[in-house]
């Protein structure tokens, strides 16, 4: 079973400050997806990164996808109330076209 | 704009009941899958399917049976409903392709008492 280790679980910050979460695996991943999470919504995806060492950018959001592609993290800059939410990342196998291995999320607060 | 559209918001239902949850998507997808979400555990997929009438058992698929009949609809199926599958039950849908984009239902909020 291929597992996803994210961190830090909680995050509460200032508006205005950087931050980075991590996703680790011991895992081989043939691409890795970060989704977005709102209270009483489903998770909505912000970015897929499939080329080890590929760097993607989303307005304020950096993701970055570990040469060895067992690991990913996704850096924001100058946080803002509007992404608060749980952030989740998606691993999928190299075999099981599909399927995919989900993180347990970093819950983000951003207070004003 | 694509959807997943689940029967319920929020549901309540006592222990021992039959419980269906269904799972409606407007995107011609091939793959459907049922997760339950827990605070501290993540998403856990309950069941998968790859195409109508084909199904392919999760980590956690005790308690669950699922049904897909027709390619946009998947249901999911607790035979006896107890309070420990209280939860959040999120429905997706993707292509049949490695890495796909997972899109996702609203969820359903179940409680069992």
């Amino acid at each position: 079973t291929q597992l996803l280790e994210q961190s830090p679980q909680f995050l509460s910050i200032q508006e205005g400050e950087n931050l980075t979460v991590y996703c680790n695996s011991s895992s081989v991943f043939s691409s890795l997806q970060w989704y977005r999470q709102e209270p009483g919504e489903g998770p909505v995806l912000l970015v897929t990164v499939v080329t080890g060492g590929e760097v993607k950018k989303l307005k304020r959001l950096t993701f970055q996808f570990g040469d060895a592609r067992k690991d990913s993290s996704l850096h924001i800059t100058a946080a803002q109330p509007g992404d608060t939410g749980l952030y989740l990342c998606a691993g999928a196998g190299l075999t099981n076209a599909g399927k995919s291995t989900f993180g347990d999320g970093t819950t983000l607060t951003v207070k004003p | 704009d694509v959807k997943v559209t689940q029967s319920s918001r929020y549901l309540v239902k006592r222990t021992g009941e039959k419980v269906f949850l269904e799972c409606v998507q407007d995107m011609d997808h091939e793959n459907m899958f049922w997760y339950r979400q827990d605070p501290g555990l993540g998403l856990r997929l309950i069941y998968f399917s790859y195409d109508v009438k084909m199904k392919e058992k999760g980590d956690i698929p005790e308690g669950y049976s699922v049904s897909r009949e027709k390619k946009e609809r998947f249901s999911l199926i607790l035979e006896s409903a107890s309070t420990n599958q209280t939860s959040m039950y999120l429905c997706a849908s993707s292509l049949p392709l490695t890495g796909a984009e997972q899109y996702f239902g609203p969820g359903t909020r179940l409680t069992v008492t």
